[in-house]
């Protein structure tokens, strides 16, 4: 199984700044099969990024994700009102899928 | 515009049965993986089961095994989890979720398992 392990596991920051949140496997995660998704209070979880770097339709350019084999990031270049949200990354390369534990992001 | 629709869930004893359904809608379902994402209160998201188109390859976290079962029924565009023996800590929102990344989700369905 991959684990996937998040830091920040909160992150602090006001609108217009930058967010940067890291994504560590346990081992490589082949094929760059690394996603991201984002979850506001209340709601179902929404897919921002796949295959590592590919946004989902409809998500804005201020949302990027990078990285390989066992090191990820995704970074929201100005953070709007709406980005205040729990952030988690997961791995689709084998079975299970699994998921890291999530980052919060809440406003200074 | 895809939605994804799940249903059936509710309170239910230790040791008890539950049937959750999953109406797919606005997109071509024979041609998709499909999975159960499940959260419990207050925490992360957790993996639960997928299959595949036709049902040949069906998958479900050791946490499950032997007591979950995922199936779908292509004719009626609709996927599901038969959940037997469940215990306290299936207790959860549980969501059916498209493909590998996935990229689509639906609202959840509330299962809680409490005497």
């Amino acid at each position: 199984e991959i684990v996937l392990t998040q830091s920040p596991g909160t992150l602090s920051l006001s609108p217009g700044e930058r967010a940067t949140v890291s994504c560590r496997a346990s081992q490589s995660v082949t094929s760059n099969s690394l996603a991201w998704h984002q979850q506001r209070p209340g709601q179902a979880p929404r897919l921002l990024i796949y295959d590592t770097s590919t946004r989902a339709t409809g998500i804005p350019d201020r949302f990027s994700g990078s990285g390989s084999g066992t090191d990820f990031t995704l970074i929201i270049s100005r953070l709007e009102p709406e980005d205040f949200a729990v952030y988690y990354c997961q791995q689709y390369a084998g079975s299970p899928i699994t998921f890291g534990q999530g980052t919060r992001l809440e406003i200074k | 515009e895809v939605q994804l629709v799940e249903s059936g869930g509710g309170l239910v004893q230790p040791g008890g049965s539950l049937r959750l359904s999953c109406g797919a809608y606005g997109f071509t379902f024979t041609s998709q993986w499909m999975n159960w994402v499940r959260q419990a209160p207050g925490k992360g998201l957790e993996w639960v089961a997928n299959i595949n188109e036709d049902e040949t390859e069906k998958y479900y976290v050791d946490s499950v095994k032997g007591r979950f079962t995922i199936s779908r029924d292509n004719a009626k565009n609709s996927l599901y989890l038969q959940m037997n023996s469940l215990k306290v800590d299936d207790t959860a929102v549980y969501y059916c979720a498209r493909g590998f990344g996935p990229d689509h989700w639906g609202p959840g369905t509330l299962v809680t398992v409490s005497s």
